[in-house]
């Protein structure tokens, strides 16, 4: 599958480590999100992007940092985690109608994910 | 807050039977339901979703049924497979990026 792709598949660092994960997204879509998903947890939305601009924050630990240079790539910058931010860490992408269309109504829309990056931290 | 409850945690059933999941969820402003597959290992990927304007909604095997008033929604898999072995999970949206999802489901099609 090729319509969102995510590197590394699996990562393993240490609580000083700097590593960033990245996403990318072959679907012409214009909103990316990245979500966290630890065991018997809803997942849990993180970061959204939309047209390149952050529009959703949800009191993230600033341990973590996003970045979105294109509508086609997204980056969690990641630097003195803890063991708890272990887990499975997914991306997403979907078409955002509300932003720049030729509608006024807000339009939700399917969001797709990629595979996935499982993070271990020691 | 907004949050979707999600029944139940894990459901085993024999090959050729039916299995049920059912969600609830708290903002009546919510609009858009998907239901994701996650096979071990693998992404989520939608299977099937439906929309506050539709009561129902069906695809082969699968279906799902709405009922705004009581707030909550059912996914139904019929004549499961051992394929069908996974975790489901709900979601309900009313705005074009957030998604509040449900806890998930682990099925077991026993052969």
């Amino acid at each position: 599958e090729t319509g969102v792709t995510q590197t590394p598949r699996h990562l393993v660092m240490g609580m000083t480590n700097k590593k960033s994960l990245k996403c990318e997204q072959h679907l012409g879509h214009n909103a990316m999100y990245w979500y966290k998903q630890s065991a018997k947890k809803p997942l849990e939305l993180m970061f959204v992007y939309s047209l390149e601009e952050r529009v959703e924050n949800n009191s993230v630990p600033s341990r973590f940092s996003p970045e979105c240079p294109n509508s086609s790539h997204l980056f969690l910058h990641l630097h003195t985690l803890q063991p708890e931010d272990s887990a499975l860490y997914l991306c997403a992408s979907s078409q955002d109608f509300s932003r720049g269309t030729l509608t006024s109504a807000a339009h939700t829309d399917t969001q797709y994910f990629g595979p996935g990056t499982r993070l271990t931290v020691l | 807050g907004e949050n979707v409850e999600q029944h139940p945690s894990t459901l085993s059933v024999q090959e050729g039977d039916s299995a049920v999941i059912k969600c609830t969820y708290s903002d009546s402003a919510s609009n858009y339901f998907p239901w994701y597959k996650q096979e071990l290992g693998k992404r989520p990927q939608l299977i099937i979703d439906i929309r506050s304007n539709v009561g129902e909604k069906k695809d082969q095997r699968i279906a799902v049924t709405l009922n705004k008033t009581a707030k909550h929604f059912s996914l139904h898999i019929t004549e499961t497979q051992p394929e069908d072995s996974a975790v489901y999970f709900c979601a309900a949206s009313q705005r074009t990026y957030k998604y509040i999802f449900g806890t998930g489901t682990r099925l077991k099609v026993l052969a």
